[in-house]
């Protein structure tokens, strides 16, 4: 059964701690994406990665940091510098795109909604 | 600031009628658009796509138009049912990177 996974559902974050949400894919895609989703919001992007063991800052990267040490797997850990850090959290991979030009579609797993004690 | 919007956050239609959910972009070097449907709790989920060399594109029940002229981009959905209750957003990818830029949102609620 192909799909994305994320986990935890839920988390719950003490003050200064560091938490990491974790996502796989089995759909051998090689871009995986984080996301963050605030409520009547839509979503930022956190990290992105093309490939295994490189990875670029998105929009609202500070207090996060990934990793990419397979292909199938795409971590993120909210930091404790992360002051606001309650949020649901949704992870994403994309397939190869043989040319830029070809289709970027992001598909997406259930989400991590992360809240402070 | 944002360069995808929404024009209306919230949209109430009556199980059978036909909806529209419109977006505005600003970037002119956009030249790919896709829509998701998101239920509450879930991942937001592919709807349809649109490559900026187009004006129209057809799925099941679904139509999306883009109108370059005004950076407008609309989906349609013909007799709408209770199971399209949902958020829909409108993601764009300004180009050809590897990122999609967000709108926030549209909720659409079917009513009996």
């Amino acid at each position: 059964d192909g799909g994305i996974t994320q986990s935890p559902k839920y988390l719950f974050r003490k003050e200064g701690q560091n938490v990491t949400l974790s996502c796989e894919q089995n759909l051998n895609h090689d871009a995986m994406y984080w996301y963050r989703q605030d409520p009547g919001q839509g979503l930022r992007l956190i990290y992105y990665s093309q490939i295994v063991n490189d990875f670029q800052k998105g929009d609202i990267a500070e207090g996060y940091s990934v990793s990419r040490e397979k292909k199938e797997s795409f971590p993120l850990t909210v930091t404790s510098a992360q002051k606001n850090p309650t949020a649901f959290y949704l992870c994403a991979s994309s397939p190869p795109r043989e040319t830029l030009l070809a289709k970027n579609i992001q598909y997406f797993g259930a989400g991590t909604r992360l809240s402070v004690l | 600031g944002e360069s995808v919007g929404l024009h209306l956050p919230t949209l109430s239609v009556q199980e059978g009628d036909n909806s529209i959910i419109n977006c505005a972009y600003s970037n002119s070097a956009s030249d790919y658009f896709i829509w998701y449907k998101q239920e509450s709790g879930k991942g937001p989920q592919f709807i349809i796509d649109i490559r900026s060399n187009m004006d129209k594109r057809q799925g099941q029940r679904v139509t999306v138009l883009l109108n370059k002229t005004v950076k407008h981009l609309s989906l349609q959905i013909a007799a709408t049912q209770p199971g399209d209750s949902a958020v829909y957003f409108c993601a764009e990818n300004k180009d050809s990177g590897y990122a999609l830029n967000f709108g926030k949102g549209t909720s659409l609620l079917v009513t009996p």
